[in-house]
């Protein structure tokens, strides 16, 4: 089965630094997807990017960027910039054939 | 407003009591699926459904039932829940398994 580490439980950043969050994963396969998602204490779970393996091209959203390194299986998620509202857990995620497996999570505190 | 509605948000409950967790979406879209949430452990995928009438078990399905009768409605049942089914769930959907999951905003459950 496939897996997803993040292994950083919980990570702090200055508010308007950059801070990049660790995911690797497991797998066999070549084809597959990988999201990460954003909980703020709301509990609301939001979409703040998505990497499809097959692109070697990585995703930008905005502030946000992930740096795909396909043969090492990792995924990290680079904020910039950051802000106050950034403050949240943040999952990594990895998707193939209607199977979603997500990392247990890296809580982020902005400090002011 | 496009959304994933669940109810209720929170429920205390004793074992072996039926229950069934609400989950209703007005997006039209095909794919929905069920999510557990534990500390250190992140979301686990229990139960999805690629269209009507087509569910298929998650990761973790054990004790836990759904159906899918209308697209819009996946509801989650418990038919005789146990204090390690406490947990926070959350119901997601999305137009395919490939695009942009919505999630609800959770169900606290609570088994005693």
């Amino acid at each position: 089965a496939q897996t997803v580490t993040q292994s950083q439980p919980e990570m702090s950043v200055q508010e308007a630094e950059t801070v990049t969050l660790s995911c690797t994963y497991d797998t066999s396969e070549s084809d597959y997807y990988l999201f990460w998602y954003k909980q703020p204490p709301s509990r609301q779970m939001i979409l703040v990017i998505r990497q499809e393996a097959y692109k070697q091209q990585n995703a930008t959203e905005n502030r946000f960027s992930v740096n795909f390194q396909k043969a090492a299986k990792s995924f990290s998620l680079k904020i910039s910039d950051s802000q106050l509202g950034d403050a949240a857990m943040y999952f990594c995620a990895y998707f193939r054939n209607n199977d979603m497996r997500f990392g247990a999570g890296t809580r982020l505190t902005v400090k002011p | 407003e496009a959304q994933v509605t669940q109810n209720p948000r929170y429920l205390i409950t004793v074992t072996g009591k039926k229950l069934t967790v609400t989950c209703s979406q007005n997006m039209n879209h095909e794919y929905m699926s069920w999510y557990r949430q534990d500390p250190g452990l992140g979301l686990r995928q229990i139960y999805y459904s690629m269209n009507v009438e087509v569910t298929d078990k998650g990761d973790v399905p054990e004790g836990y039932k759904v159906s899918r009768k209308e697209k819009r409605n996946f509801p989650l049942i418990l038919e005789s829940p146990s204090p390690n089914q406490t947990s926070l769930y959350f119901c997601a959907s999305s137009l395919t398994a490939l695009t942009e999951a919505f999630f609800g905003q959770g169900t606290r459950l609570t088994v005693v």
